[in-house]
């Protein structure tokens, strides 16, 4: 079965720093999507991308967060300056008509 | 404003023990709700998705009901591997097919 992958599972980062969380969705897909979820909350919708430009944007997204699929399988999120309540896990989904929409795993962030 | 509310927050059963799971949900014309099982520390797993009030999907031993106003996920004769969180998204006509998430029913099935 056709996944999202994303990469790191895993990342450590001091304040202040930039981080770039990678995704590969999955390759017929046309829509993709960053969301987070803080330890014990909701998942929350953070930037949803179609035909190469940001379509739909939370207000959790703000001027230290960008998008970009830099070539035609890799989607990234980058954070500039990482902060404490960056902590969180992010995940990557992807979808071709919106009626099922895959997930992958997550990049488990922790801001130090 | 788009909602979405889950119930119970946590459900112990034995094994065996059939149950149901609640998702009321407020939106601004609904194009889809959708349930997904996550396990701890994992990304949230696809169940179904449903688009009419009456409609009913099912895989295994899980049932996904919807009506006007809320969607059920009827867990029948569960076993212990069905333990995890369900969570229910609604998705709303007009967006980018983005969701909006409930908070999750962390369901924990005792052998």
């Amino acid at each position: 079965e056709p996944e999202v992958t994303q990469t790191p599972s895993h990342q450590v980062t001091q304040m202040g720093q930039e981080v770039i969380l990678r995704c590969v969705p999955i390759s017929n897909h046309l829509y993709f999507y960053w969301y987070r979820q803080i330890l014990g909350q909701k998942v929350e919708f953070l930037v949803s991308f179609y035909n190469n430009e940001i379509s739909e944007k939370s207000e959790i997204f703000d001027d230290q967060f960008s998008v970009e699929r830099p070539d035609g399988s890799n989607f990234t999120l980058k954070i500039r300056s990482t902060k404490l309540e960056d902590s969180a896990m992010y995940f990557c989904a992807s979808t071709s008509s919106g009626n099922t929409i895959y997930f992958g795993e997550g990049s488990w962030l922790t801001v130090v | 404003e788009d909602q979405v509310t889950q119930s119970p927050e946590a459900l112990r059963l034995q094994e065996g023990e059939s149950s149901s799971l609640n998702c009321s949900y407020t939106v601004s014309g609904l194009r889809g709700l959708f349930w997904y099982r996550q396990d701890p520390g994992k990304g949230p797993e696809f169940l179904f998705t449903l688009y009419s009030a009456g409609e009913e999907k099912e895989k295994e031993r899980l049932k996904a009901t919807l009506t006007k106003k809320e969607s059920f996920l009827h867990i029948t004769a569960p076993k212990p591997e069905d333990s995890a969180t369900y969570l229910c998204a609604v998705q709303a006509r007009g967006s980018n097919y983005q969701l909006i998430w409930g908070a999750g029913t962390k369901l924990i099935i005792k052998p």
